[in-house]
């Protein structure tokens, strides 16, 4: 199976401008979450979707937003972009049950190799 | 709130030589609990997980026991090679999924295997 694709791999913008990254998730997975990851932060949970519908969310301002579609595939949007945005955007997937409300173990998260974006 | 705690970097090792890298948790309940490994330029690779007190995950020579008694996940290998030079990533997840995903990561280890 192919693994988790994000695209672009980099990319730089400048203050002000807004950007749209994308996340293909493994086949037959339909959780996708994002995480920032930043040399002073660390990795920090975005958010999480399943089923196109946001299911959790991390503490992070409203110019970070995202989406996901009936095929899984999901896209993160950031308007404004600050410098601070400057970071690793990963994406990660794993494998739900059918109803997608099964009270167990949470499935495994497998991560792309993330979208480089730089802030000027 | 959940929290993962994870010694610091970098760690410099020769190769053949034996690795520990400690972590410890907060969580309620007994969450599960996962390395992570990250080598330059690329994404997190899950190494091992562990889903319940006393499991002991274990891949390609590295493995971590989930100790429940003192909330600890410590990663080791006995004899570490320059191609494991990599940051590794202790994690944690919320119990059930009703909650939804999501992954409370520590801070990361480098780790640097000279020849």
């Amino acid at each position: 199976k192919a693994g988790v694709t994000q695209t672009p791999r980099y990319l730089i913008k400048t203050r002000g401008q807004q950007v749209t990254l994308s996340c293909s998730p493994i086949s037959g997975h339909r959780s996708v979450s994002w995480y920032q990851q930043t040399p002073g932060q660390g990795l920090q949970f975005l958010f999480e979707y399943f089923s196109e519908t946001q299911r959790n969310k991390g503490n992070f301002p409203g110019r970070f937003s995202g989406r996901q579609f009936s095929n899984s595939r999901s896209e993160m949007n950031v308007s404004t972009l600050e410098l601070g945005d400057s970071a690793l955007y990963l994406c990660a997937s794993s494998l739900e049950g059918e109803s997608g409300t099964y009270s167990g173990p949470q499935e495994t998260q497998y991560f792309g190799p993330g979208t480089r974006l730089l802030v000027l | 709130g959940n929290s993962v705690t994870q010694m610091e970097g970098p760690v410099t090792l020769s190769e053949e030589a034996f690795l520990t890298i400690n972590c410890t948790y907060t969580a309620t309940g007994y969450p599960s609990l996962f390395w992570y490994v990250q080598y330059p330029g690329e994404g997190l690779q899950l190494l091992l997980k562990a889903t319940k007190a006393d499991d002991k995950g274990s891949n390609k020579g590295f493995e971590a026991t989930y100790r429940k008694e003192t909330t600890s996940f410590h990663l080791e290998k006995g004899s570490v090679q320059v191609s494991d030079s990599a940051v590794y990533f202790c994690a944690l997840s919320d119990l059930f999924k009703a909650a939804g995903n999501k992954l409370t990561f520590g801070g990361g280890t480098r780790v640097l295997v000279k020849p």
